[in-house]
């Protein structure tokens, strides 16, 4: 069974930093593209960050560019969001996805997400 | 980067009624596009992807179509358990966007 597990969440005053994690089991870690998907409170979804398989390559939506970095750990299967300069408009729910290759950036498992809040 | 829009916004339909969505890209995506349901408090669920390919145990009242740049989903026929919202997201290249949501629920 495909579990992601999302953690690191919490609250923090703008400009800070906080680092995201994401525990997956249940596939084969190291052969599927993941990726950060975000939901604002009582808004849409919002697609952060992407990672391919081989963790060669890597996307950034324009909010967040230069603030977020991602990365993955192959021995802990583990995927990551580095998350610095927080702004209030960050304050959302973090959502870790998986996607259906190595490649594509659709989602067929998704995280319960974890919470962060930017605030003074 | 490609824009993606919803229509209606929101909608409220009987059971048994025949349901609608519309999504369109601003540029022509092929048939990159995948639809999920995101029922209130609860995990977006990957309905449909490929634009028309039903994903794994989805219920066959749920079907898709479309090509380019405009899409549908359809519920053939509403049952209370798909009150939720739904969006529409293109991946043939990043970034991924996803529509603003359509949400539906029972008159």
């Amino acid at each position: 069974e495909v579990q992601l597990l999302e953690s690191g969440g919490g609250l923090v005053q703008p400009g800070g930093s906080l680092r995201l994690s994401c525990a997956a089991s249940g596939f084969t870690f190291s052969n599927y593209a993941l990726s950060w998907v975000r939901q604002a409170p009582g808004k849409g979804l919002e697609w952060v960050s992407c990672i391919n398989a081989s963790g060669t390559t890597t996307y950034y939506a324009d909010s967040v560019r230069g603030r977020f970095t991602i990365s993955r750990d192959y021995s802990k299967n583990t995927l990551y969001l580095q998350m610095n300069s927080l702004r209030a408009e960050d304050t959302a729910i973090y959502y870790c996805a998986k996607g259906p290759s190595g490649y594509e950036n659709y989602f067929d498992y998704w995280g319960q997400g974890t919470l962060v809040t930017v605030s003074s | 980067d490609i824009q993606m829009t919803q229509s209606p916004s929101s909608l409220s339909a009987s059971v048994g009624d025949r349901v609608t969505i519309t999504c369109r890209a601003s540029q022509g995506i092929g048939n990159y596009l995948v639809w999920y349901q995101q029922k209130p408090g609860k995990v977006p669920k990957l309905l449909i992807y490929a634009a028309s390919t039903l994903q794994s145990g989805v219920p066959s009242r749920f079907s898709g179509s479309g090509s380019g740049t405009d899409f549908t989903l359809t519920i053939s026929s509403l049952q209370p358990e798909d009150v939720a919202t739904y969006y529409c997201q293109k991946y043939n290249s990043a970034p991924p966007t996803f529509g603003p949501g359509t949400k539906v629920d029972i008159k």
